[in-house]
């Protein structure tokens, strides 16, 4: 069964220190990964998008990492703003229409 | 700048009646959503549809119909709306594997 698991479920930093998100995946075929963040009561925006042959990539503050051997993906947030805080949802595409969602890491940057 | 638009942000509803959620999206996508979101469960895919008058039941269809008469128009419909229907419910829409856009969610409330 096509899975995604985050962590961790929630986060508490001071403004401007670094922080970074897990997510592990067992979808198959894989296609690509998506980060997305979601501010309370909204939908979900994209970050960023990692496919099979991408380790690496950012976003401004946001640097999403791939490792396809070991299906992981992180999301490293640096010098951390109050306006970082939302859930951030790690979104796997496997083949056809399907996405496969995690449960997402609610962060809250705190003044 | 792509959109997707939900018809209300929030709605109010006493069980039993029949309620309808509207999704417009304007990127011309043949792919649409409508998923609700729960905490602790994320989110959860209602119905999809891959084209005009087509769809298919998602992972929860049980007391939700979907429509799609126009390629950019994609309704939810509670037949009869139940307490356990409370929720946000999420409208998205996608190019085959491309970045799936949501719209801004509608918060509703079943009492």
């Amino acid at each position: 069964k096509n899975q995604v698991e985050q962590s961790p479920q929630s986060l508490i930093i001071l403004e401007g220190k670094n922080c970074t998100l897990q997510c592990n995946y067992t979808v198959s075929p894989f296609s690509n990964l998506r980060w997305y963040k979601q501010d309370t009561g909204r939908g979900p925006v994209s970050l960023t998008i990692m496919t099979f042959s991408e380790n690496t990539k950012s976003n401004g503050r946001y640097t999403a990492t791939l490792d396809a051997d070991t299906k992981q993906s992180s999301l490293h947030i640096t010098a951390s703003q109050l306006s970082d805080s939302a859930s951030y949802i790690c979104v796997v595409s496997g083949g056809g229409y399907a996405l496969n969602f995690g449960k997402g890491t609610s962060l809250l940057v705190t003044p | 700048d792509v959109k997707v638009t939900q018809s209300s942000r929030y709605l109010v509803k006493r069980t039993g009646e029949k309620v309808f959620l509207e999704c417009v999206q304007d990127m011309d996508h043949e792919n649409m959503f409508w998923y609700r979101q729960d905490p602790g469960l994320g989110l959860r895919l209602i119905y999809f549809s891959y084209d005009v008058k087509m769809k298919e039941k998602g992972d929860i269809p049980e007391g939700y119909s979907v429509s799609r008469e126009k390629k950019e128009r994609f309704s939810l419909i509670l037949e009869s709306a139940s307490t356990n229907q409370t929720s946000m419910y999420l409208c998205a829409s996608r190019y085959g594997s491309t970045e799936a856009f949501f719209g801004q969610g509608t918060r509703l409330t079943v009492v």
